[in-house]
């Protein structure tokens, strides 16, 4: 089993949308965690972080957080071609420490 | 500096030579981690200095990789004896307390390509 697990994907949405993105992770004693936009050919950029239980709102996206399930969730409102993109999740096991990642979830928005 | 730099862009090395990766953090960044990323993969945790405790390794898949980070500020990654299976994006990302919950910051990558 993964350390994160995400949707495998594409996901494919409809410009104006709600997408929604999953991850779930192994360790019950994880810390905080991620989300990373990652435009094709680019670097990962951080866009979301969580590290209590419920949801995190910053403009059109919202991160909810389960620690019980070790589910985490990133939905994007009002989805945009520019939201184009791969959506990584990480997780960290002490907040100083290294992130793991899952392999992302390939996301496009269709005009 | 503004944010994580990291040299060269790309590196074309044939199978057999040592190649030396840089990356300079973001300043007073106390955190810097090494990631590489192969392609349509997610990314593989290689190395982790914080401040001036020893450095997390556990992530180097062989012996062949080796980092340093010098004056808690540059760090430069080596790799040994290259091999086909070292081609990768190799990327650095650097943070902080105060850095969203010491969220990464990263570089834009070196593309390494082993012939």
């Amino acid at each position: 089993q993964k350390e994160v697990e995400q949707n495998s994907g594409p996901l494919s949405v409809p410009e104006g949308a709600i997408a929604s993105l999953n991850c779930t992770y192994s360790d019950r004693g994880s810390q905080s965690f991620f989300w990373y936009r990652q435009y094709s050919g680019k670097s990962p950029e951080l866009i979301m972080f969580i590290y209590s239980n419920g949801d995190k709102e910053d403009g059109r996206f919202t991160a909810q957080l389960n620690k019980a399930s070790q589910y985490v969730s990133l939905l994007i409102r009002d989805s945009q071609p520019s939201d184009s993109a791969t959506y990584l999740c990480a997780v960290k096991i002490t907040n100083a420490g290294k992130s793991t990642f899952g392999d992302g979830t390939t996301l496009t928005v269709k005009p | 500096g503004a944010g994580v730099s990291q040299s060269p862009s790309n590196k074309v090395t044939e199978k057999g030579k040592d190649v030396e990766l840089r990356c300079d953090p973001i300043s007073g960044h106390t955190a810097l981690y090494w990631y590489r990323q192969s392609l349509g993969q997610g990314l593989e945790f290689l190395i982790y200095f914080q401040g001036n405790s020893a450095p997390d390794k556990s992530g180097l898949p062989s012996d062949r990789f080796s980092a340093e980070r010098t004056g808690g500020s540059v760090s430069t990654l080596t790799i040994q004896r290259t091999q086909q299976e070292d081609s990768a994006v190799y990327l650095c990302a650097s943070s902080s307390p105060d850095r969203a919950y010491y969220g990464y910051t990263f570089g834009s990558g070196t593309r390494l390509t082993v012939v």
